[in-house]
């Protein structure tokens, strides 16, 4: 039983270059969310998708976009990255919005950007 | 955004030794839950609480619910070199999306 999935663990990006990050649950859970996590500021939201077809603005949407492709898979796209943007991402899933039954998180990618 | 404070952020500790740290918050919570996230790899959920005053344990680890609803504690007991890691606790507001961190508790064990 994998969880969530993440692809990819690492990668470089220059300044103004694109790409996507991954997500994938298998739980048939109906909330999904992304979240970065930095040295002394913890974990903020991103965005979050309570479910297949919604996705609204987290925390810190600012430079970010989002697709729930399905209700497995929620990507989070970086159109033009930043140094600012380097952080480590998670993704998270849970059965209901608010995840009072608790999230299950991904590895991670750990992202920076030159 | 908002953030819960944590105390200790950090503890070293000797192996076989207690361990006691707390979240606290000015909001008050439906639910309060724990995590332990260990190093390159993502938060793993270790106890949920529901009920204010509520005591739940997952083995040697055991977690309170604050009566006030503004604060929740996590003891570990007899701590083992695998206890290391850092520990977030969480709050949620029932009715919204909001899923409030800790700022973390890193733990060493010193074998």
């Amino acid at each position: 039983n994998a969880g969530v999935t993440q692809t990819p663990k690492f990668q470089v990006l220059k300044t103004g270059q694109s790409m996507t990050l991954q997500c994938a649950q298998d739980m048939n859970h109906n909330s999904m969310y992304w979240y970065r996590q930095d040295p002394g500021m913890g974990l903020r939201l991103i965005y979050y998708s309570a479910s297949e077809g919604t996705t609204d603005k987290g925390e810190v949407p600012n430079g970010y976009n989002v697709s729930r492709l399905n209700k497995r898979e929620f990507s989070l796209r970086l159109e033009s990255a930043a140094p600012s943007q380097t952080s480590v991402y998670f993704c998270a899933s849970s059965v209901g919005l608010g995840g009072q039954y608790g999230y299950t998180f991904g590895s991670g990618t750990r992202l920076t950007v030159v | 955004g908002q953030q819960l404070n944590q105390s200790p952020q950090s503890m070293f500790i000797q192996e076989g030794e207690d361990v006691s740290m707390n979240c606290t918050s000015s909001s008050i919570f439906n639910t309060w839950l724990w995590y332990k996230q260990e190093p390159g790899e993502g938060p793993v959920l270790l106890i949920a609480l529901y009920k204010a005053g509520e005591l739940t344990s997952n083995g040697r680890l055991t977690a309170q619910f604050g009566i006030t609803r503004k604060d929740s504690f996590l003891n570990i007991s007899a701590s083992i070199p695998s206890d290391v890691g850092i520990y977030f606790c969480a709050g949620v507001t029932s009715g919204t999306y909001k899923y409030i961190f800790g700022t973390g508790t890193r733990l060493k064990v010193l074998a």
